[in-house]
């Protein structure tokens, strides 16, 4: 049962514009959310987080919104850049403090 | 300072064998967690250990397991190991509070023949 979807799993996006990722979660238990970006042959990097009283949280070029009601979070970079080309997790973390990421969604900058 | 350093990078086995991997966390992190991705998969995580103890569990096969040393180092073992079990196997070190920032290692790819 994934708990943390993706389900876009590629995005395709022109340089300078914006680029949309979404994720979707089930636990309303979830109280904190993060994204991270992988590159090829390394690994993750965490990239920005919200915490669940928050419903948007900005750092540069990344925002990050979170809808608690239709359990959403997205992750907006603004402008796009060719070196943003990475796959992007979404994670969320239980009650538990256990850390569950999303399937990915790969993205690709274009000039 | 050094980052999350894991040990072998790149291993074949063959089917029915075990692994061993190995993973040095940053200093002063006590929280080691570890992670499977595969394609399509994402990260699923398989285990977390902190101060030598295993403090949350995945839903992998007792075939899985981990320990902590006291110098917070970690390794995870995979026995009789399956074909399924080719994949990117990703180590994270933290202070172990609960913000979730991970330090993820490179990692250590495994492909069973």
């Amino acid at each position: 049962d994934q708990q943390v979807k993706q389900n876009s799993p590629s995005l395709s996006v022109q340089e300078g514009r914006i680029s949309i990722l979404n994720c979707d979660y089930t636990n309303s238990m979830f109280d904190y959310f993060l994204w991270y970006k992988k590159y090829p042959a390394e690994g993750p990097t965490f990239l920005i987080s919200i915490s669940s009283i928050k419903d948007k949280n900005e750092d540069g070029r990344f925002t990050v919104f979170l809808n608690k009601s239709a359990k959403h979070l997205s992750l907006h970079i603004v402008p796009s850049q060719p070196g943003d080309s990475a796959v992007y997790f979404c994670a969320a973390i239980t009650n538990t403090d256990k850390l569950i990421f999303g399937t990915g969604t790969r993205l690709q900058v274009f000039p | 300072k050094a980052g999350v350093t894991q040990t072998p990078r790149y291993l074949i086995k063959t089917r029915g064998q075990q692994v061993t991997l190995s993973c040095s966390p940053i200093s002063g992190h006590r929280s080691v967690s570890w992670y499977q991705q595969t394609p399509g998969q994402g990260l699923q995580f398989l285990f977390e250990y902190f101060s030598e103890t295993q403090r949350n569990k995945g839903n992998f096969p007792g075939r899985f397991s981990g320990r902590q040393f006291s110098n917070s180092r970690s390794e995870m073992n995979v026995s009789t190991l399956e074909l399924g079990d080719s994949a990117l196997y990703l180590c994270a070190s933290s202070l172990g509070s609960h913000t979730g920032e991970l330090f993820f290692g490179e990692g250590s790819r495994l492909t069973v023949l």
